[in-house]
């Protein structure tokens, strides 16, 4: 069974870091990996995808990779800004099947 | 273009009841997942839907069960509702099954009195 866990749980940093979310999982048979972002009382932000073919995808100031045979994931975030406070989940998506299996997310808070 | 929408937003009901939540998916797009979020358990997946077609289920009991409709449009239902149901259901929907990007709803705030 696919079990996904993300560290730290929370992290709090002041405006302008650099910072890193971690993301772990045990069974590397997996197709992809997304990076969530999640707004109090909100639905779901789709933040990258990463196929298991990749080893990394940018957006913006937000960089992951992947390593899966490892078994790892990280979430780069460059020159962070309160307006990233939010919660951050990570997910896969098995070789087979579409169910996602999501860690239990880090929450993030910058302060100004 | 739309995002995924679902309705109602916010449903209270009370232990016995049954309830029905609606998702409308992106347009285009075929495949639409449920997930339930609660504090205790985090995200865990429901039920997956393909061209009208359960595709896989998650490990809920009976009570909860969903539907897809010709237009893509996914509902789910949870009879006989438990204090245990109270949750944030939330609605994905990819346009393929496997290898694309799952967007989500903002979700219904489930709350059982």
């Amino acid at each position: 069974k696919q079990e996904v866990t993300q560290i730290p749980a929370a992290l709090s940093v002041p405006e302008g870091e650099n910072l890193v979310l971690n993301c772990s999982f045990t069974d590397s048979a997996i197709y992809n990996l997304q990076w969530f972002r999640q707004d109090p009382g909100k639905g779901l932000t789709s933040l990258l995808l990463i196929q298991s073919s990749q080893r990394e995808q940018t957006s913006g100031r937000l960089n992951a990779s992947l390593d899966k045979s490892s078994g790892r994931s990280t979430l780069y975030i460059a020159a962070s800004q309160p307006g990233d406070s939010a919660t951050y989940l990570c997910a896969v998506r098995p070789v087979s099947g579409s169910r996602l299996t999501f860690g239990e997310g880090t929450q993030l808070t910058v302060n100004p | 273009k739309a995002g995924v929408t679902q309705t109602p937003r916010y449903l209270i009901k009370t232990r016995g009841q049954q309830v029905t939540l609606s998702c409308s998916p992106i347009s285009g797009h075929r495949s639409v997942s449920w997930y339930q979020q609660t504090p205790g358990q985090g995200l865990q997946f429901l039920f997956e839907y393909f061209s009208e077609t359960q595709r896989n289920k998650g490990n809920f009991p009976g009570r909860f069960s969903g539907r897809q409709f010709s237009n893509s449009r996914s509902e789910m239902n949870v009879s006989t509702l438990e204090l245990g149901d109270s949750a944030l259901y939330l609605c994905a929907s990819s346009l393929r099954r496997t290898t694309d990007t799952q967007y989500f709803g903002p979700g219904t705030r489930l709350t059982v009195l």
